[in-house]
């Protein structure tokens, strides 16, 4: 059980392209989402946190112009990087949690990279 | 001091060893620890999940935390080449924002036969 899928796994595309990125728990419904970026060799280090029906909050440093994050319903988030530049080249996963006290399950992540 | 400290390895132990993997924190407020295990180019999986003090045992893993010392540590029994990967320690504070986990930076081990 507990089980995050997300998609695509990979993406290599030009710089200036805006980038979707899927995020679904398949078999639970997830009251909150969190999106992480990972660096190589690093620990994860989270981005925003969504919650379905409001608005994402992003933690400091995070551009939520840069980044858009929709969450609209209880099984989809989604990550948008807007005019994805070289600097966004990275392993960003999402992770979600079912209920307050409960652990939060990862995808298996997206790796980008702009040209 | 960083919230969590763990120590990131390599660690390389022949197959069939027992593994011992540490994280020490300095924040008392935690309350719920967890261990995750990232393959290469994966997310992370969740291993083990504790609430408070105490072990747990999961097939070839057991999970310690001894909140005292504010300590915690993941022992992987009979280990195979499999379990070859990064694996994450990860914890937080009761209340609040799940946002709020703090993640070890994770400690490299690697299984030889």
């Amino acid at each position: 059980g507990a089980v995050v899928s997300q998609h695509p796994s990979r993406v290599i595309c030009k710089s200036g392209t805006s980038v979707k990125i899927e995020c679904r728990s398949l078999d639970f419904q997830a009251t909150t989402m969190f999106w992480y970026r990972q660096f190589p060799k690093k620990s994860l280090m989270l981005m925003a946190t969504s919650n379905e029906g409001s608005k994402a909050t992003y933690e400091q440093g995070v551009e939520k112009d840069k980044f858009l994050i929709n969450h609209a319903s209880l099984t989809l988030s989604t990550l948008t990087v807007t005019s994805a530049h070289p600097e966004d080249s990275s392993f960003y996963i999402c992770s979600a949690s079912f209920a307050g006290d409960q652990p939060q399950h990862f995808g298996d992540g997206t790796r980008l990279s702009i040209l | 001091q960083k919230e969590v400290e763990q120590d990131p390895g390599p660690l390389s132990v022949p197959e069939g060893a027992i593994v011992s993997l540490n994280c020490t924190y300095s924040n008392s407020a935690f309350q719920y620890f967890m261990w995750y295990r990232q393959y290469s180019r994966k997310g992370p999986e969740l291993l083990m999940y504790t609430y408070s003090s105490g072990n747990k045992e999961d097939g070839r893993f057991t999970a310690q935390v001894d909140k005292s010392s504010k300590y915690i540590s993941l022992f992987i029994r009979d280990s195979q080449p499999s379990d070859s990967a990064t694996y994450l320690c990860a914890m937080r504070s009761s209340g609040g924002s799940q946002g709020n986990l703090i993640f070890g930076k994770g400690t490299k081990l690697s299984v030889k036969p």
